[in-house]
């Protein structure tokens, strides 16, 4: 079955120092990836996602990157944070077997000081 | 665009009490996907709906798929504490049924 890391699970960091989070997943070849960024009690917006190494698909403009470097590594980052970037960030794999559906990291609760 | 409306938005119940949330799509659906999200925590899998007028039961959760695949409604009998958190529906977009739109979720509260 697919599992999915995603770390570190808390991070406070200062305005304008970046940022690297990463997402690795096991149990799967070639899965879809997504990162998702919660604000506090909101929905989830997403960011990202990725089809393959290399292909990344913005879903809206901002502060943020991504990047596929790996089969099933999945890296968000941001050379300069901003305010507005604390959220809770979830990466996700799409379930290519069984009920279609999203397995989801455990998140990175981020906040930026 | 293609949206997904979720109702109520809180919902406070006292323990051994109901609870219904619904979904509304602005478009008929391929499937609908129901995920659960403990306070503090991330949001988990519970179900996916594939078929007209589909009906699943879990133990006391009871998920409909509307007869036009636009809407969907999750029923819990009987809450108890460990039902607290908020439950989202999403389906597929019509552009990319790998990408999903996510409605806003319904948080459910829950008294001892």
């Amino acid at each position: 079955s697919q599992t999915i890391h995603q770390w570190p699970a808390t991070l406070v960091q200062p305005v304008g120092s970046p940022l690297s989070l990463e997402c690795t997943v096991e149990g799967t070849s070639n899965p879809n990836l997504y990162w998702y960024r919660q604000a506090a009690g909101r929905g989830l917006q997403l960011l990202f996602y990725s089809v393959g190494i290399g292909q990344i698909s913005s879903e809206v403009p901002q502060n943020l990157s991504a990047s596929r470097p790996q089969d099933r590594q999945f890296i968000l980052s941001s050379k300069k944070l901003l305010l507005s970037d604390s959220g809770f960030y979830l990466c996700a794999v799409f379930r290519d077997r069984g009920p279609r559906g999203y397995t989801f990291g455990s998140g990175t609760r981020l906040t930026v000081v | 665009g293609q949206q997904v409306m979720q109702i109520p938005q809180y919902q406070h119940v006292q323990e051994g009490e109901d609870f219904t949330t619904y979904c509304n799509s602005s478009t008929t659906l391929s499937n609908i996907q129901w995920y659960k999200q403990r306070p503090g925590g991330h949001p988990v899998f519970l179900i996916q709906l594939v078929k007209s007028g589909e009906v699943k039961k879990q133990k006391r959760l009871t998920f409909q798929f509307g007869e036009a695949k636009k809407n969907s409604s999750l029923h819990i009998t009987a809450t108890q504490t460990t039902d607290v958190g908020t439950y989202f529906c999403a389906g597929p977009n019509a552009g990319n049924n790998r990408k999903l739109i996510w409605g806003l979720g319904t948080s459910l509260a829950v008294n001892p």
